[in-house]
């Protein structure tokens, strides 16, 4: 099984502020065929279900404000949002869709400083 | 508008049995991929099973596996979840997930909860 392993376990940000959350793959999610990085990135709210916020890596799901950046390839990946705003107030999940089982990272608890 | 509706959680003893559903529109159901993920009280995402489109394919996590069933009936626009011999660590909302690219869950239902003790 892949693992996702993400860092750090929570992150407290001034509003405003850069937010960075990485997340690494025991083995490389990068497809040569397609050159495609079978990665996402969702975010949950509490009481909430996830929301896809991106996928193949760094394709921005429609509607997710471009304050939020997805980067990396093979077995590092990043999320980013360069400036924080109170509604981010989240957890985020990286998952890896390359082979079954589908593996979740374990989540980041995103706050505000 | 995209809708995906759990339903079937509930309270249920260890080794028992619960069947989940997830009624699906605004999308054509028999058209994608589905996805179950659970997750337990305060705890992270678990990836459960997944059926592709036409049901012929479906994948389990080893943790559920020869327990749980997964199916869906496209002409109902319905998926499910057959759960057998039930344990306290199954205990989770479980969360149906709209599927492309086998594991990529685009739309997520709000998840039913499934409480396992005696």
């Amino acid at each position: 099984d892949i693992v996702m392993t993400q860092s750090p376990d929570s992150l407290a940000v001034s509003l405003g502020e850069r937010a960075t959350i990485n997340c690494k793959s025991s083995q490389s999610v990068l497809y040569s065929s397609n050159n495609k990085n079978y990665l996402a990135w969702y975010q949950q709210k509490p009481g909430q279900p996830p929301k896809l916020l991106f996928y193949w890596a760094s394709t921005r799901e429609f509607g997710v404000p471009d304050r939020f950046s997805g980067s990396g390839s093979g077995t590092d990946f990043t999320l980013t949002i360069s400036s924080l705003q109170a509604e981010d107030v989240a957890l985020y999940y990286c998952q890896q869709y390359y082979s079954t089982p589908y593996t979740f990272g374990q989540g980041t608890k995103l706050e505000i400083k | 508008e995209v809708q995906l509706v759990e339903s079937g959680g509930g309270l249920v003893q260890p080794g028992g049995s619960l069947r989940l559903s997830c009624a699906a529109s605004g999308f054509t159901f028999s058209s994608f991929e589905m996805t179950w993920v659970r997750q337990a009280p305060g705890k992270g995402l678990d990836w459960v099973s997944y059926i592709s489109s036409s049901g012929g394919t479906i994948y389990y996590a080893d943790s559920v596996k020869g327990r749980f069933t997964m199916s869906r009936d496209n002409a109902k626009n319905s998926l499910y979840l057959q759960m057998n011999s039930l344990r306290a660590d199954d205990t989770a909302v479980y969360f149906c997930g709209r599927t492309q690219a086998g594991g990529l869950i685009d739309f997520w239902g709000q998840g039913t909860l499934v409480t396992v003790s005696s």
